[in-house]
């Protein structure tokens, strides 16, 4: 099956560094893909949504001048979070979906640990 | 998208089947449900998904009433490794690829 990989699959950062965080297609073209952050016993929450060759689109509350997404090419997407601070420790998930147009199977990253100290 | 009800937690004997119930009663015609887990500190995983006519794959088999008000998964032979959570989600085909909205789903824990 299609294969989404992260890079890194855990980070430790001190408070005021940035973090970049990848998110690659290995095995398909993904001209979207979705961005998640999921806080201990929580569920998953949708930050963004990265559009190959255009600007991602945010959701209410995610600063998109702190959370920038960038999606250079049909099987990557950068998720960089600047000046990262003890509050956005998370697990960093990406997703692409997979398809005919309108499927929505979708195939997850296995997810990027951030610990900012 | 419809509004879909979980168990919050479930637990099921090893090599025993897990039916996992899912309520939502609010669906549309051009909505289908999909089954997503997530095993602990790793991304979800598309299980399988369905209109109105029950389906099977390799990981389990999705029974949707005849009204598709509710549906249920079922792992016929659960094993340790099956211990996860599990997502029920409505979605619209109509609208494309979506990002998905994850509830709090079921945390099956299956027993040794």
């Amino acid at each position: 099956g299609a294969v989404v990989s992260q890079h890194p699959s855990w980070v430790i950062c001190k408070s005021g560094t940035s973090v970049k965080i990848e998110c690659r297609s290995l095995d398909f073209q993904a001209t979207t893909m979705f961005w998640y952050r999921q806080f201990p016993k929580q569920s998953l929450m949708l930050m963004a949504t990265s559009n190959e060759g255009s600007k991602a689109t945010y959701e209410q509350g995610v600063e998109k001048d702190k959370f920038l997404i960038n999606h250079a090419s049909l099987t990557l997407s950068t998720l960089t979070v600047t000046s990262a601070h003890p509050e956005d420790s998370s697990f960093y998930i990406c997703s692409a979906p997979i398809g005919l147009a309108g499927e929505n199977e979708q195939f997850f990253g296995p997810g990027t640990r951030l610990t900012v100290l | 998208d419809a509004k879909t009800t979980q168990p919050p937690s479930m637990d099921c004997a090893e090599g025993r089947a897990a039916n996992l119930p899912c309520n939502h009663s609010t669906i549309s015609g051009n909505e289908y449900v999909y089954w997503y887990r997530q095993i602990h500190s790793q991304g979800p995983q598309y299980i399988i998904h369905g209109l109105k006519n029950n389906e099977t794959n390799e990981m389990a088999s999705l029974i949707i009433t005849e009204d598709r008000k509710s549906s249920t998964l079922i792992l016929p032979h659960a094993t340790l490794r099956d211990t996860a959570v599990y997502y029920c989600i409505v979605i619209s085909r109509a609208t494309g690829r979506r990002a998905l909205t994850f509830g709090s789903g079921t945390r099956l824990q299956v027993q040794p």
